[in-house]
């Protein structure tokens, strides 16, 4: 089957560096998202890995390792707007594309 | 920037009724996708669509149908609405050009009672 995990829940201090873990068992492995969303509304993009290695983009980098079916965001600066659900999510290939979610880790930013 | 729109944002509906839940994309995306989001669970896919007229079923399809008869409307259907389907519902579009990323509406939230 394919099982996605990542922790539920999540606080860290504004101003400081938070790692966000997600390990996958798919088949058909073929890229894995990390979306925002904030309560309430729409999940939106925040980055993309299909090979291995860090992606950095601004204060969040995404980091994969296929061999291992990990990835982790990496939050840096935290500010209070940070304060959502991170979503990590898996592109396969099982005949069709389709992209399954994880549950998503509730980040909650504290002053 | 892409934009995926839903009809209704907040329904209610009766035990029983059928329920038209209405996605339009404007960025002629091939691919379009209905999600259901549940405290705990996640998203879980209810049905995709890669062309006009075409539709796959995704994870947890029962209870749903979907229709496709333009490139840019994707419509989800309850044909009796029950309980266990109160949920916020999320529409998404993505092309192979957009390297796959999935664009989400805004959701609509169902309740049915």
């Amino acid at each position: 089957g394919q099982n996605i995990d990542q922790p539920t829940e999540m606080t860290a201090t504004e101003g400081a560096i938070v790692q966000i873990n997600c390990t996958y068992q798919t088949s058909g492995f073929n890229g894995l998202f990390w979306y925002q969303q904030h309560a309430g509304e729409a999940p939106t993009f925040l980055s993309y890995n299909v090979l291995d290695g860090l992606e950095e983009k601004g204060r969040f980098s995404s980091f994969l390792s296929r061999s291992k079916g990990y990835s982790y965001l990496l939050l840096k600066e935290l500010q209070m707007k940070d304060s959502a659900s991170y979503l990590c999510a898996v592109r396969v290939n099982t005949g069709g594309f389709k992209t399954i979610f994880g549950a998503g880790t509730r980040l909650f930013v504290k002053a | 920037d892409v934009k995926v729109t839903q009809s209704s944002r907040y329904l209610v509906k009766r035990t029983g009724e059928k329920v038209f839940l209405e996605c339009v994309q404007d960025m002629d995306h091939e691919n379009m996708f209905w999600y259901r989001q549940d405290p705990g669970l996640g998203l879980r896919l209810i049905y995709f669509s890669y062309d006009v007229k075409m539709k796959e079923k995704g994870d947890i399809p029962e209870g749903y149908s979907v229709s496709r008869e333009k490139k840019e409307r994707f419509s989800l259907i309850l044909e009796s609405a029950s309980t266990n389907q109160t949920s916020m519902y999320l529409c998404a579009s993505s092309t192979e050009s957009s390297g796959n990323t999935i664009y989400f509406g805004e959701g609509s939230w169902l309740t049915v009672v």
